[in-house]
């Protein structure tokens, strides 16, 4: 059974950097095909793909927050932590981890999410 | 960047009705890099379909998705009371590599 949680911060002031964990249990991010990926979703508003990291050390971010985002993965842990500089307001959401098997471009599971408030 | 349109933004319908949910890309997407989500409120999405049309392990028959181009298509045959969610959309292509949908709520009537 594949299960993702992740943990951070639940408020962050603005121009801070979060940093956040995926633990996952179930699978190895060392098997081929294998991704990580983030995915978040403000109150009340749609999802939004942030990054992916593949078994390769591949990584993929959103062309249009690339600049501040930053995701590694630590295989021995069964972790992957994506880093977002200059929290603004407009960053306030939930953020999921979820699981990209081999061959797949899809996300299943997902992780439960955390709500991440960027407030002074 | 593909944009996925998803339609109607809200469906009501009652308990045992047939549920059409519209998905309309910007641009050609491969069959292959479709999904379909659903999401109950304070969960997260759970995949349905992906592939267009190949469901996901543990999804009932009642769900099916279908569609090929721009024009994708999440039917629900028979609506039971579990089903009244958000359904999102979710392409797979370049820069962004991932986009969703605005998605639909279906509400119960």
């Amino acid at each position: 059974q594949i299960t993702l949680k992740e943990s951070g911060p639940t408020l962050v002031k603005p121009t801070q950097t979060l940093t956040l964990t995926c633990t996952f249990s179930g699978f190895s991010l060392s098997t081929s095909g294998v991704g990580v990926g983030w995915i978040r979703q403000p109150p009340g508003k749609a999802l939004e793909w942030l990054a992916l990291i593949y078994w390769d050390d591949d990584k993929r971010y959103s062309p249009s927050l690339k600049s501040r985002l930053t995701i590694t993965k630590d295989t021995s842990k069964n972790q992957v932590v994506l880093t977002m500089t200059n929290m603004d307001p407009v960053d306030t959401a939930t953020y999921y981890c979820a699981h990209q098997g081999p061959v797949a471009n899809w996300f299943d599971p997902w992780g439960q999410g955390t709500l991440v408030t960027v407030s002074s | 960047e593909i944009v996925l349109t998803q339609s109607p933004g809200t469906l009501s319908l009652s308990p045992g009705e047939r549920a059409t949910l519209s998905c309309r890309a910007s641009q050609s997407v491969s069959s292959s890099y479709l999904a379909w989500y659903q999401q109950k409120p304070g969960q997260a999405p759970r995949l349905l379909i992906y592939g267009a049309s190949s469901r996901a392990t543990g999804i009932p028959d009642r769900f099916s998705g279908s569609g090929s181009g721009t024009d994708f298509t999440l039917t629900i045959s028979r609506l039971e009371p579990e089903d009244f969610a958000v359904y999102y959309c979710q392409q797979y292509g370049s820069s962004p590599e991932y986009t969703f949908g605005q998605g639909t709520k279906l509400e119960i009537k």
